[in-house]
């Protein structure tokens, strides 16, 4: 299984961009970065997936890098509402489903 | 709408109790996960069903029942749970099993 590295915790002022590293140095070609954010006590939220292609939604951009053992969350425009502990995954395929295998994640801590 | 919706929100039992949880979306999602996580660590995933059929069972003490009556619902049935079973349980679907997971809110269990 792919396992991802992240920082245990990030600060970001309000109104900056917050930018979030992982490593991914084991990932295989057909496996997808994925990308979800957990505010306390309520269940994770969906942010942004990819494979190798940069991606952006309303949320977040993913930037993964060519050899693609490595990818960056960008929130452009950092609030309050995004503190949170933000998880990067690497789907992994388990007989006929997929286990999203949550590792320690980064708490993100935005400041006003 | 990527609403999953989870009753109870709160659920206090004993260890002789016998209850159910239950999780629902309308989405049309053939998909539907159940992931338990523990306080101050990530979400780990117990079941996961697949057009209403068990395609994954981590390995789950069999006080927990998974039961998936139709493609819009799925329980957990509790039985004679421990104190350590204390958790917040978290469901989860996705349009198919491969496809993008969303979450529900959780219901926060604790055992007395």
């Amino acid at each position: 299984d792919a396992k991802t590295t992240q920082p245990p915790s990030m600060d970001c002022a309000e109104g900056r961009a917050a930018n979030l590293p992982c490593n991914h140095s084991t990932i295989s070609g057909n496996e997808y970065v994925y990308w979800y954010r957990q505010i306390h006590s309520q269940g994770p939220q969906y942010i942004i997936h990819g494979l190798k292609n940069n991606e952006t939604n309303e949320m977040a951009s993913l930037i993964i890098t060519e050899d693609r053992k490595s990818s960056t969350l960008i929130l452009p425009h950092a609030t309050l509402r995004d503190t949170a502990v933000y998880y990067c995954i690497v789907r992994v395929v388990v007989n006929s489903g997929y286990a999203l295998n949550f590792g320690k994640g980064t708490s993100l801590l935005v400041t006003p | 709408d990527t609403e999953v919706t989870q009753t109870p929100k709160h659920l206090v039992m004993g260890m002789t109790n016998k209850k159910s949880l239950k999780c629902e979306q309308h989405m049309g999602h053939r998909a539907m996960y159940w992931y338990k996580q523990k306080a101050k660590k990530p979400p780990e995933l117990m079941f996961v069903y697949s057009y209403e059929k068990l395609s994954i069972n981590e390995s789950v003490p069999s006080r927990f029942s998974p039961e998936c009556p139709n493609s819009s619902l799925l329980n957990l049935h509790l039985h004679a749970l421990q104190p350590e079973d204390s958790a917040l349980y978290l469901c989860a679907s996705s349009h198919l099993a491969w496809e993008t997971q969303y979450f529900g809110p959780g219901t926060r269990l604790l055992v007395l």
